[in-house]
């Protein structure tokens, strides 16, 4: 399997909006209600941050939010934080039992 | 609460062989599904595989396939990955996770696995 496509940056100015897309084929994004979406910190763990294209687990601000067309899942994250600054990492179930990530953003907030 | 605790940092030779641990505790262990992500040096996050610890039944990433063994042992709460034949490329932050049709909700720690001669 091949990881997702992410771009590899993506910049915003605190309070603006951006998105961050997530390309994947017909055989994992495209077939399947199951992409997630985990943020990054240096030195820490991924956290969940979206799950199954676009619920929030408890506890996740309601200014990120996912969706998903086709074979391309998004997640936008609005009114920008300078917390929000970090890398961010799409996930997507890919049938028989495997899983496949993309290769990450780099957000930063200006 | 659930927790996942890993083993400690290992220095291993290339060719070698390494053995990480991940302790559970909360939730019921034997529900769980837990899956293998590692994280090379400023690198992004690679799935290696995951096990069903009450049916004993692991899938394994077409990359790692013939190379990684993931287990579990229920009396303990613990799965286990070994991965063989080290190479410095395997050098990197492996972590246990729960994982549920790719949405993972609780992290291990991470374990750092560092191959050098």
């Amino acid at each position: 399997q091949s990881a997702l496509t992410q771009p590899a940056s993506v910049s915003g100015s605190p309070g603006q909006s951006i998105t961050i897309s997530c390309t994947g084929t017909s055989s994992d994004v495209g077939s399947y209600n199951l992409v997630s979406w985990y943020q990054q910190h240096p030195g820490k763990a991924p956290k969940l941050m979206i799950y199954e294209v676009s619920k929030r687990p408890s506890g996740v601000s309601n200014r990120f939010s996912g969706s998903k067309s086709g074979n391309t899942a998004s997640l936008t994250i609005s009114g920008l934080q300078a917390e929000d600054e970090a890398d961010y990492y799409c996930c997507s179930y890919a049938g028989s039992s495997h899983v496949v990530f993309g290769g990450g953003t780099k957000l930063t907030v200006l | 609460q659930v927790q996942l605790v890993q083993s400690g940092a290992e220095v291993k030779k290339p060719g070698s062989s390494v053995k990480v641990s991940c302790k559970a505790s909360g939730g019921t262990f034997s529900s769980y599904t837990i899956s293998w992500v590692r994280q090379a040096p400023g690198q992004g996050l690679e799935w290696m595989g995951r096990i069903i610890p009450i049916l004993g039944i692991a899938n394994y990433a077409q990359k790692f396939q013939g190379r990684v063994t993931i287990t579990a042992d229920k009396s303990t709460s613990t799965a286990y990955m070994e991965l063989s034949s080290l190479r410095s490329e395997d050098t990197a932050v492996y972590y246990c996770a729960r994982e549920k049709m790719a949405t993972i909700d609780y992290w291990g720690q991470g374990t750092l696995v560092t191959v050098s001669s």
